[in-house]
């Protein structure tokens, strides 16, 4: 079956740094990935959609200079935390679908940054 | 966009009972998905159920799509069970999913 593989699991920075996070599908192409948010004991929020060649869409409230994101093949999308701060501390899953349009989405195991 | 509600919030159930999850959408969907939270917060799916009704063990899932409304029923509870479900529903040329806010299910000795 379709896997995405997400890469820091986990990952500990200091204030003021910057973060990159790894979001790949591995046995299939995605000319767009989605990337979530999830605060504790709350649900997913959709941060933005990735889109392989071109500018990210950004969800309204989401500040695409503090989140860069850069898809720049079919199987790789990358998630910048830029500047980082505390309140930045969260758990970010990506996700992506191997067919079409009417198909599941399929999640990375998702990477818990804590910024100190 | 299309707004996804989950009830209940919280259920705590005795292991071997069953149990119904809902979840309301306020538009029409063309996807909708049924997830398992894990403690490590790995999402599993567990349906992907559009419309009709699906099956694997114990578990099994009912898209009532005209009257958008999804329903995830889990017999014989395990202490396994617990942790937090969630729906997801997107719907139009929007590939996009968007969540519920979640059951979050204890299931006790």
């Amino acid at each position: 079956g379709a896997v995405v593989s997400q890469h820091p699991s986990r990952v500990i920075c200091k204030s003021g740094t910057s973060v990159k996070i790894e979001c790949r599908s591995l046995d299939f192409q995605a000319t767009t990935m989605f990337w979530y948010r999830q605060f504790p004991k709350k649900s997913l929020m959709l941060m933005a959609t990735s889109n392989e060649g071109s500018k990210a869409t950004y969800e309204q409230g989401v500040e695409k200079d503090k989140f860069l994101i850069n898809h720049a093949s079919l199987t790789l999308s990358t998630l910048t935390v830029t500047s980082a701060h505390p309140e930045d501390s969260s758990f970010y899953i990506c996700s992506a679908r191997d067919q079409g349009i009417n198909s599941p989405l399929h999640f990375g195991n998702g990477t818990r940054l804590t910024v100190t | 966009g299309i707004q996804v509600e989950q009830s209940p919030p919280d259920l705590i159930l005795q292991e071997g009972a069953n149990s119904t999850l809902r979840c309301n959408f306020s538009d029409s969907v063309n996807n909708l998905q049924w997830f398992h939270q894990n403690p490590w917060g790995q999402l599993i799916n567990l349906f992907y159920i559009p419309s009709g009704t699906k099956q694997n063990g114990r578990l099994s899932a009912t898209t009532v799509a005209t009257e958008r409304y999804s329903l995830l029923y889990i017999s014989s509870s395990q202490t396994t069970d617990s942790g937090v479900y969630f729906c997801a529903a997107g719907g139009g040329t929007a590939s996009k999913l968007t969540f519920g806010t979640g059951t979050r299910l204890q299931v006790t000795l």
